[in-house]
């Protein structure tokens, strides 16, 4: 089944701890992006990558960190989390290196909180 | 800067009447328009999309209208079902997505 996992769906962790949000996708697809959503906001785009070694910040990259060593793994890494940082994540795939109108596959989210 | 704009965040229409969600977006660049819809503890997924050089696309129940000179798009959804209720986002492409901040969208039996 084509999809985009990530891991894990629910995080609490402490303010400074290092995290990673794993997200992996199973289409050979070049692009990938991570999105967070909050209320009244919409979906903003963290980093996104055109493909592998290649990454792009987005609207909100600081505090975050990308990397893309392999063309089916995104993982997302916050350094020092703050409580700013709450949030919905979405990672997300598509073909075409994004363009040309190829829709966004994205993950089921992970719901992050910052204490 | 928010380039793509959904200024409603939420409508209730009846089941079965038509479903009108709007989206406005600032960049003339933009070639692709998409929507989605999110269901709760899902991602969005992909429902229709619009090249900038079309002004309707439709699919089934589902139809998209891009007003150019306007910079302003339409979903419409006639008849409207329960099963349409869901957060819709408004998507514009060039070289990467930007989105609305969603409008939710309650179909009541």
């Amino acid at each position: 089944e084509a999809q985009v996992t990530q891991n894990p769906r629910y995080l609490i962790t402490v303010t400074g701890k290092k995290l990673t949000v794993t997200c992996s996708q199973n289409m050979n697809h070049e692009y990938m992006s991570w999105y967070r959503q909050d209320p009244g906001l919409g979906l903003r785009q963290i980093y996104y990558s055109m493909n592998v070694e290649v990454t792009d910040k987005g609207d909100v990259p600081e505090g975050y960190k990308v990397s893309r060593k392999e063309k089916r793994n995104f993982p997302l890494i916050l350094e020092s989390p703050s409580p700013n940082q709450t949030s919905l994540y979405f990672c997300a795939s598509s073909g075409y290196g994004g363009i040309y109108g190829s829709p966004l596959h994205f993950g089921n989210g992970t719901r992050l909180t910052v204490t | 800067d928010q380039q793509v704009k959904q200024n409603s965040p939420s409508l209730s229409v009846q089941e079965g009447r038509i479903s009108i969600l709007n989206c406005d977006y600032t960049n003339s660049m933009f070639d692709y328009f998409l929507w989605y819809k999110k269901y709760p503890a899902e991602g969005p997924t992909f429902l229709i999309s619009i090249s900038s050089i079309k002004d309707k696309n439709e699919d089934g129940r589902f139809t998209v209208f891009l007003n150019k000179s306007a910079k302003h798009l339409s979903l419409h959804i006639v008849p409207s079902q329960p099963g349409d209720s869901a957060v819709y986002f408004c998507g514009s492409e060039n070289n990467d997505m930007r989105f609305g901040a969603g409008t939710r969208l309650t179909v009541k039996p």
